[in-house]
């Protein structure tokens, strides 16, 4: 039973516009969410994360929008730049717990110049 | 920023020997590790939740006896794969909290690639 959920295995945006990668979560206990970029044969890299208790967390080019309500979070990336391509996951936590993360699957982002 | 490291970041073994793979956190104490298991095309699933001095957590489905952690200091955690077998080939990653427990940000390893041959 997968708890966290990426429905879009990739996506491909032209350089300058907007990248939009979605996640979905099922597990209403999580109240942390975190998004990573991955490279191949690498560890994840930390970009943002949001809490429960905020609907949106900006830094920079990378906003994570929640709702909560719908089990929903949103990484958006303006303006997409071709070194973001790479694989991004979203991650969820219990702060309360023992805080390992329980992944989605993925969405690999192609920017295009 | 707070570092972590993996050795070895790959490995060839032959099947039915064991390989260690070592997880440090080089410039903060980990009082909590973590290792995950990455399949080709799938997501970073959790094996096991590593606690320093106390036993390791496991999740369900991973065996115990097979996969030995050990977190015998704040800086260091170890998985040793017993008696590995080709579908014990994926990419194994590391990650630590700080001791701090103010944020709950993982900081992760750059991974070790096994292939069992």
């Amino acid at each position: 039973d997968q708890q966290v959920k990426q429905n879009s295995p990739s996506l491909s945006v032209q350089e300058g516009r907007i990248s939009i990668l979605n996640c979905d979560y099922t597990n209403s206990m999580f109240d942390y969410f975190l998004w990573y970029k991955k490279y191949p044969a690498e560890g994840p890299t930390f970009l943002i994360s949001i809490s429960s208790i905020k609907d949106k967390n900006e830094d920079g080019r990378f906003t994570v929008f929640l709702n909560k309500s719908a089990k929903h979070l949103s990484l958006h990336i303006v303006p997409s730049q071709p070194g973001d391509s790479a694989v991004y996951f979203c991650a969820a936590s219990v702060v309360g717990g023992r805080r390992a993360l329980t992944f989605g699957s993925g969405t690999r982002l192609q920017v295009q110049p | 920023g707070a570092v972590v490291s993996q050795h070895p970041s790959w490995v060839i073994c032959k099947s039915g020997t064991s390989v260690k793979i070592e997880c440090r956190s080089l410039d903060f104490q980990a009082t909590t590790m973590f290792w995950y298991r990455q399949f080709p095309k799938q997501s970073l699933m959790l094996m096991a939740t590593s606690n320093e001095g106390s036993k390791a957590t496991y999740e369900q489905g991973v065996e115990k006896d097979k996969f030995l952690i050990n977190h015998a200091s704040l800086t260091l955690s170890t998985l040793t794969v017993t008696s590995a077998h080709p579908e014990d080939s994926s990419f194994y990653i590391c990650s630590a909290i700080t001791t701090s427990g103010l944020t709950n940000e993982q900081f992760f390893g750059p991974g070790t690639r096994l292939t069992v041959l």
